[in-house]
């Protein structure tokens, strides 16, 4: 059974910093790797899709990368603003099991300013 | 333009009761889902379902049922309402295994 973790669960970092959050999974065997972000109250948006023959993916400040083969996921935000805080959360796509995303308790983090 | 659109946003009713939650998706996707979030914001997959074919969380109490009437619509309904029901509900919709978009979420308190 595919088991998803981030870490670390809270991270609070003053703004303009550069930050990496984790997430790891248990079978390697996934399809793809989505990394979204939740903020208070409201639905999930979507930040970035890693597809599994992929390495790496960007938009804008955020760098998302998978090494598949580890069961890892890094998600990279440069120069952090507050405007970035939020839960953020990634989700694997296991090969079979109906396309069914599995997720991560979330990473919440909170820019000061 | 809202790509998954779910109704109510809030709902309140007392326990014992039927419920339903409609979600909608205008995004062409072949593949609709419902999530759990509970009160420790731990998502966790209920239902999918593709061109008619239904593969359910095993997890998932019997009283609750997707249904849908065609591929943009998969709703959500609840028998017997009971306390521990309470939380964020969330459809979902992709097309294959392509990025998968959610809609806002649906807050259930059962009382």
């Amino acid at each position: 059974k595919q088991e998803v973790t981030q870490i670390p669960a809270a991270l609070s970092v003053p703004e303009g910093e550069n930050l990496v959050l984790n997430c790891s999974f248990t079978d390697s065997a996934i399809y793809n790797l989505q990394w979204f972000r939740q903020d208070p109250g409201k639905g999930l948006t979507s930040l970035l899709l890693i597809q599994s023959s992929q390495r790496e993916q960007t938009s804008g400040r955020l760098n998302a990368s998978l090494d598949k083969s580890s069961g890892r996921s890094t998600l990279y935000i440069a120069a952090s603003q507050p405007g970035d805080s939020a839960t953020y959360l990634c989700a694997v796509y296991p090969n079979n099991a109906g396309n069914m995303l599995t997720f991560g308790g979330g990473t919440r983090l909170m820019v000061k300013p | 333009d809202t790509a998954v659109s779910q109704t109510p946003k809030y709902l309140v009713t007392q326990m014992g009761n039927d419920k339903s939650i409609k979600c909608e998706q205008n995004l062409g996707h072949d593949t609709m889902y419902w999530y759990k979030q509970d009160s420790k914001k731990f998502l966790k997959i209920m239902f999918s379902y593709n061109n008619k074919e239904l593969i359910i969380n095993e997890t998932v109490p019997n009283r609750f049922s997707p249904k849908s009437p065609d591929k943009a619509h998969l709703n959500l309904h609840i028998n017997s309402l009971e306390l521990g029901d309470s939380a964020v509900y969330f459809c979902a919709s992709n097309l294959g295994q392509s990025e998968a978009f959610f809609g806002q979420g649906t807050r259930l308190t059962v009382v």
